[in-house]
């Protein structure tokens, strides 16, 4: 149980269409994280909300990238005109809130883009 | 700027052995540093974390030791299992400024544990 279900898992879509990815918090989380990694990299931190309010974006979020977290429940990723340089796995985190755990990051499964 | 590295990409053991993973850092702000291990195709899992204020954290096989005045944390998996091969990540944060979980990581090291 990663906390999280992101969908879809995979995704192949030629260059310049757009494409979005959902994640959907399993329980309740008030933050909410989206990563990418690239192959041979780690994780590189795009965005977080805290609850629909989207409170920081990475430089790495250019304009083609758009998310959204509307009511505070689900959150959806969207890329805009896709480059193969957008090909990477797109991670949705979350907080536990547990004050035990810290700042610890739990991660879902992913969602894999190939731009071809 | 790699704020965190693992210079190490890869790594190889035998069953039973002890695996150590090193990773160093070089911003003094980082006050909390996690571990977390990957296979292919899934995202990363949470191993253990410490705190700056301690320098050693145990979790049955998993050791985390941090020396803050040489940077440098490492993970030390005792018995390595077959199990255990995966992509191993460090990842490092400043509590007092990113309470949004803006985690650095490193690139990563592969672990192959041999049979």
């Amino acid at each position: 149980d990663t906390g999280v279900s992101q969908n879809p898992r995979h995704k192949i879509t030629k260059r310049g269409q757009n494409v979005t990815f959902r994640c959907d918090p399993i329980s309740e989380h008030n933050r909410l994280y989206w990563y990418r990694q690239t192959l041979g990299q780690g994780p590189e931190f795009l965005t977080y909300f805290q609850n629909e309010a989207q409170l920081e974006k990475s430089r790495l979020l250019s304009d083609r990238f758009s998310a959204e977290r509307p009511k505070g429940s689900f959150s959806t990723l969207e890329i805009q005109r896709t480059e193969q340089g957008d090909s990477a796995m797109y991670l949705c985190a979350f907080n536990s809130g547990r004050a035990s755990s810290g700042n610890t990051i739990y991660f879902g499964e992913g969602s894999w883009l190939t731009v071809v | 700027d790699q704020q965190v590295k693992q210079n190490s990409p890869s790594l190889s053991v035998q069953e039973g052995r002890i695996s150590i993973l090193n990773c160093d850092y070089t911003n003094s702000m980082f006050d909390y540093f996690l571990w977390y291990k990957k296979y292919p195709a899934e995202g990363p899992t949470f191993l253990i974390s410490i705190s700056s204020i301690k320098d050693k954290n145990e979790d049955g096989r998993f050791t985390v030791f941090l020396n803050k005045s040489a940077k440098h944390l490492s993970l030390h998996i005792v018995p390595s299992q077959p199990g255990d091969s995966a992509v191993y990540f460090c990842a490092a944060i400043t509590q007092i400024y990113n309470q949004g979980g803006k985690l650095i990581f490193g690139q990563g090291t592969e672990l192959s544990v041999k049979p």
